[in-house]
């Protein structure tokens, strides 16, 4: 499809146990966000890159969130030692950088993290 | 902190224009008004955003006050697919660094 693609929908985890969460961002789009959605909650920005470079990473909650995008495309988020607070839906978005610089941000459907 | 504050909740009749206020009494210069909005189990979707003037689009209006400081989506006609959170986000331009920061968002709930 043409839009942001995020997997696996649905992932769950038992306690202490790595996660590794990807997003396919729609072609050409240089910046990719992740953001953290608690439930009835707004979502968090966790992290933004432009291209493979990590721009901001002043989301993350701790260190044992850790997020790549090795080649500028395909981007993942892993989350090591996954913790019950970590249960939420973890939304990918991209953006093709315009003229205007204003960017308007396409988001995934999101990935559905539920930690036993 | 988010830096726009929204009403939590707001009902619309069906047919009817759906007016959803916010106020971002701080809001700089540079900063952009931004509206998406989040049907229930799926990703944000971007609705419309403006600087100073008034803006359209096939979705929605946008109008801005002169000073900024706060700023009102309509949807000039509602149907039942428009119940969603509705975000309402100031940002600057993204080369300057800016992101997108939700707050709790306005849930339009449009009724038959």
């Amino acid at each position: 499809g043409a839009g942001v693609s995020q997997s696996p929908r649905y992932k769950v985890a038992k306690r202490g146990q790595d996660v590794a969460l990807r997003c396919d961002p729609i072609s050409g789009h240089v910046s990719l966000f992740w953001y953290q959605q608690a439930l009835g909650q707004g979502p968090e920005f966790l992290t933004y890159f432009q291209n493979e470079a990590q721009l901001d990473k002043s989301g993350l909650p701790s260190d044992r969130f850790f997020a790549e995008r090795p080649e500028g495309s395909v981007s993942t988020l892993k989350i090591q030692r996954t913790q019950q607070e970590d249960s939420a839906v973890y939304l990918c978005a991209s953006s093709f950088i315009d003229r205007g610089n204003t960017g308007e941000l396409f988001f995934g459907e999101g990935s559905r993290l539920t930690v036993l | 902190d988010a830096k726009t504050t929204q009403p939590p909740s707001m009902d619309c009749a069906e047919g009817r224009a759906a007016n959803l206020p916010c106020n971002h009494s701080t809001i700089s210069g540079n900063e952009y008004v931004y509206w998406y909005r989040q049907i229930h189990s799926q990703g944000p979707q971007y609705i419309i955003h403006g600087l100073k003037n008034n803006e359209t689009n096939e979705m929605a209006s946008l109008i801005i006050t002169e000073d900024r400081k706060s700023s009102t989506l309509i949807l000039p006609h509602a149907t039942l697919r428009d119940t969603a959170v509705y975000y309402c986000i100031v940002r600057v331009a993204l080369n300057q660094g800016g992101k997108l920061i939700f707050g709790q968002g306005t849930e339009l709930s449009v009724k038959p």
